[in-house]
Formats: C-alpha cells, sequence, structure tokens
C-alpha cells in the first residue's frame, strides 16, 4: 500500500530564514512525485513534477530534490508570501492515475 | 481559459438531502479527477475519468457517490442521503493524458457541510 508522510507537520520561519520540508514515501513503482502548495480555502497549485532519484526542479525560491525514498522542498530566504500548506503526492504503478497525498506541511513566514 | 471551474463555491444542506457539484475542467483536458479533503488532511482521491468513460473508483466511494461526465467534459458529482461525515472540500482535477509532467491541475473546490 502506498505511503507518503510529510515532516515537519508545521514549520515557522523568520522571513530569510532557509530551511527544508521533508516527504517521505513507499510505493510500488514510482511514476512521479509531485509537489503543491495550498493557500488557505484554495485548491492545491501545482510546483513541480521528479521522477527519478537525483533529479532537481527549481522555480524562485523553491527547490525540489528526490531520492529513492524520499523528497526534499528546500525554501532559500523565504518571504511571507511563502506561507502556505506544502503538499506531496506520488502517483505509483499500482494506484493507476490517481494521486496520494500527504497530509501537508503547514509553513509560517514571519516578517 | 480560466483554469478548472467549479460551483458552487459553498453548500450548505440539511443531513439526508442531496446534493450536486459542477466542475468544469480545462477545455482540452481529456482527464478528470474528484477528490475530497477534510480540514488538515491531504486530498483523498474519489474517482477518474478519461473522456466520458469513468475509470477507476475508490473505495472510499460508497454507493450514495455517484459522478458522471457525459460527452467527456464538464463532470457532476452527487452526493444523495447526505450524512455529517460528508462535511469536506470536494475538489476537482483536470490533466492531459501523456502530459502528467505538468502535473494535475486544480480547481477552488466546493466546501460542502452537512448540518
Amino acid at each position: 500500500e502506498d505511503q507518503v508522510t510529510q515532516s515537519p507537520e508545521a514549520l515557522r520561519l523568520q522571513e530569510g530564514e532557509s530551511s527544508s520540508l521533508n516527504c517521505s514515501y513507499t510505493v510500488s513503482g514510482l511514476r512521479g512525485l509531485f509537489w503543491y502548495r495550498q493557500d488557505p480555502g484554495k485548491g492545491p497549485e501545482f510546483l513541480f513534477t521528479l521522477y527519478s532519484a537525483g533529479e532537481e526542479k527549481e522555480k524562485e525560491r523553491l527547490k525540489a530534490t528526490l531520492t529513492k525514498k524520499e523528497s526534499f522542498l528546500h525554501i532559500t530566504a523565504p518571504k511571507p508570501e511563502d506561507s502556505a500548506t506544502y503538499l506531496c503526492a506520488v502517483r505509483s504503478q499500482t494506484g493507476a492515475n490517481n494521486l496520494f497525498f500527504g497530509t501537508g506541511t503547514r509553513l509560517t513566514v514571519i516578517p | 481559459d480560466t483554469g478548472v471551474s467549479q460551483n458552487p463555491r459553498h453548500k450548505i444542506t440539511k443531513r439526508g438531502q442531496n446534493v450536486t457539484f459542477r466542475c468544469d475542467p480545462i477545455s482540452e483536458h481529456n482527464r478528470l479527477y474528484w477528490y475530497r479533503q477534510t480540514l488538515g488532511q491531504g486530498p483523498e482521491f474519489l474517482t477518474y475519468f478519461q473522456n466520458e468513460a469513468q475509470l477507476e473508483k475508490s473505495r472510499l466511494l460508497s454507493d450514495r457517490f455517484s459522478a458522471e461526465r457525459p460527452k467527456g467534459s464538464f463532470s457532476t458529482l452527487e452526493i444523495q442521503r447526505t450524512e455529517q461525515g460528508d462535511s469536506a472540500m470536494y475538489l476537482c482535477a483536470s490533466s492531459l493524458a501523456g502530459q502528467d509532467y505538468y502535473g494535475y491541475t486544480f480547481g477552488s473546490g466546493t466546501r460542502l457541510t452537512v448540518v
């Protein structure tokens, strides 16, 4: 059975204080690991897709990396507008075309 | 194209009533997904369409839930005889087959409250 565990559950950072969010996964044949950002009352917003160990993707202050067991979302010099819940999801060979989500990390960046 | 559109944004209903939600995907997307999200949790998969065919349903989807996608365009999700446990955000997403690299595009959801 697919499993996705995100840590920490919540993270408070001072503006400019870099940190990383973790997503550990167990799947039968990874067909993609997805990162999303979700603001309160809104649907998830796509950030990155990673397919193989060693792959990295970057967008502004965010950088996602992937190993065979986990993914990290690195946030460099965060700003208050980066405050959101960050969700990790996997697509597996047994899960067909649906995404299996973790419970997310709620990030708060304090000015 | 304004993305994935969901209506209504909010719905309050009495227990036992039926409710229907609508999702309009991105026009060129042939895949459409329904998810349910409760407070503090990630979205949970409910069902998936490719064009008008419903190809997969989660075990979470009880007999009171039914979804359709006539003509492979918009989709509706109906919940019959609502229960308080059905209170959640119902999210719709769409994608184009073979281009999952770009992720699934989610709508803003319909928040259902059963009283």
